[in-house]
């Protein structure tokens, strides 16, 4: 069973740094982009970043651009989400996200890790 | 990048009406567009695929159509279960961006 494990989310200062990591199981995750979603509290879904199968590739939304970077350890099936200079804009809930079995959307959701971004 | 936008913002209806949400891109992106559902307090799950293409064990009372720049996810028979807010995805390229979503409530 595909099972997607967020960690590293906590309370932080703005200006600040955290890294977020996900592990994946149950598939080998090196064969498959991976992708970062985040739901800021009672608002809607914002694409963060995706990183591809190999690595070579990242994409990031003009929001995050400059200040997150996306990486992956495929010996660990583990992504990662590097986030400097927060801001309060910053604060939400981070869902690691992969597209397994379809051709287009997300089909397997993690289950979000919550980064505040607060004085 | 391309825009997406939803109407309505929201809307009430009873059990048992047929439910229509619209998603419309600034630009067209043929059959590029996800659907999905996030209930209250839950994670988003994936409805709708390529527009139109249900995803596996999704029930058949949810739809899809449209493509290039309009499209559409129709409920033909409201149920308590699906009270949630629903939002659209484009997946041509990136970004990846969703629409500001839909959420539906019982009359």
């Amino acid at each position: 069973e595909v099972h997607l494990l967020e960690s590293g989310g906590g309370l932080v200062q703005p200006g600040g740094s955290l890294r977020l990591s996900c592990e994946a199981s149950g598939f080998t995750s090196s064969t498959h982009a991976r992708s970062w979603v985040r739901q800021a509290p009672g608002k809607g879904l914002e694409w963060v970043s995706r990183i591809s199968a190999s690595g070579d590739t990242t994409d990031y939304a003009d929001s995050v651009r400059g200040r997150f970077t996306i990486s992956r350890d495929n010996s660990k099936n583990t992504v990662h989400l590097q986030m400097n200079s927060l801001t309060v804009e910053d604060t939400a809930v981070y869902y690691c996200v992969i597209r397994m079995a379809t051709p287009q959307g997300y089909d397997y959701w993690g289950q979000g890790t919550l980064v505040t971004v607060s004085s | 990048d391309i825009q997406m936008t939803q109407s309505p913002s929201s809307l009430s209806a009873s059990v048992g009406d047929r439910v229509t949400i619209t998603c419309r891109a600034s630009q067209g992106i043929s059959n590029y567009l996800a659907w999905y559902q996030q209930k209250p307090g839950k994670v988003p799950k994936l409805l709708i695929y390529g527009a139109s293409t249900l995803q596996s064990g999704v029930p058949s009372r949810f739809s899809g159509s449209g493509s290039g720049t309009d499209f559409a996810l129709t409920i033909s028979s409201l149920q308590p279960e699906d009270v949630a807010t629903y939002y659209c995805q484009k997946c041509d390229s990136v970004p990846y961006t969703f629409g500001p979503g839909t959420k539906v409530d019982i009359k």
